[in-house]
């Protein structure tokens, strides 16, 4: 089946500093990369849309200077968190659409990222 | 814009029992799919629908693509304790882009 590898799994880093977030389709072509940011409790929220080769869209009131997302290949697409600050806190989730998905519909998850800022 | 109500938001059963959990919007949508979510992991695909009217299962779990296009449910039979999880209901309408429900949290009690 298809498997979507997010790397870290979780990463503490200091207020100001960046953060960079990578999403791998391992079996598969992803033509288009999801990321979501998660809050505690809380529902997945999307963030941006990317495709390969081109900018990424990015949802409403998501910054996109702050949250840069590249996907510059079939396979990788990265999100960085630019000087992160403690309400940057969050887990990021990417999805990963393409040929190779066991359902239908083809959307695989990565296993997210813990992003702590102190 | 979209959302998507999910409820109950949380459920305390004990194992064995059913559950049953829905998914309404005030929108229409042409793909509903519901998901697990484990702590600390990614959703995991459970059941998708393609189709108004339609039900299908996986195992214990059964859903169904409310005949309005606007609602979806969820059931899980005999509950086990690995069930324990936060379940999403997810729908998309022509677009890429899956709007996630708000979750319901399930516990199991052996």
């Amino acid at each position: 089946g298809a498997v979507v590898s997010q790397h870290p799994s979780w990463v503490i880093c200091k207020s100001g500093t960046s953060v960079k977030i990578e999403c791998r389709s391992l079996d598969f072509q992803a033509t288009t990369m999801f990321w979501y940011r998660q809050f505690p409790k809380q529902s997945l929220m999307l963030m941006a849309t990317s495709n390969e080769g081109s900018k990424a869209t990015y949802e409403q009131g998501v910054e996109k200077d702050k949250f840069l997302i590249n996907h510059a290949s079939l396979t990788l697409s990265t999100l960085t968190v630019t000087s992160a600050h403690p309400e940057d806190s969050s887990f990021y989730i990417c999805s990963a659409l393409g040929a190779g998905g066991n359902d239908r519909y083809g959307y695989t998850f990565g296993s997210g990222t813990r992003l702590t800022v102190v | 814009g979209q959302q998507l109500n999910q409820s109950p938001q949380s459920m305390f059963i004990q194992e064995g029992e059913d559950v049953s959990m829905n998914c309404t919007s005030s929108s229409i949508f042409n793909t509903w799919l519901w998901y697990k979510q484990d702590p600390g992991e990614g959703p995991v695909l459970l059941i998708a629908l393609y189709k108004a009217g339609e039900l299908t299962s996986n195992g214990r779990l059964t859903a169904q693509f409310g005949i309005t296009r606007k609602d979806s449910f969820l059931n899980i039979s005999a509950s086990i304790p690995s069930d324990v999880g936060i379940y999403f209901c997810a729908a998309t309408y022509n677009t890429d882009k899956l709007i996630f429900g708000t979750g319901t949290r399930l516990q199991v009690f052996p």
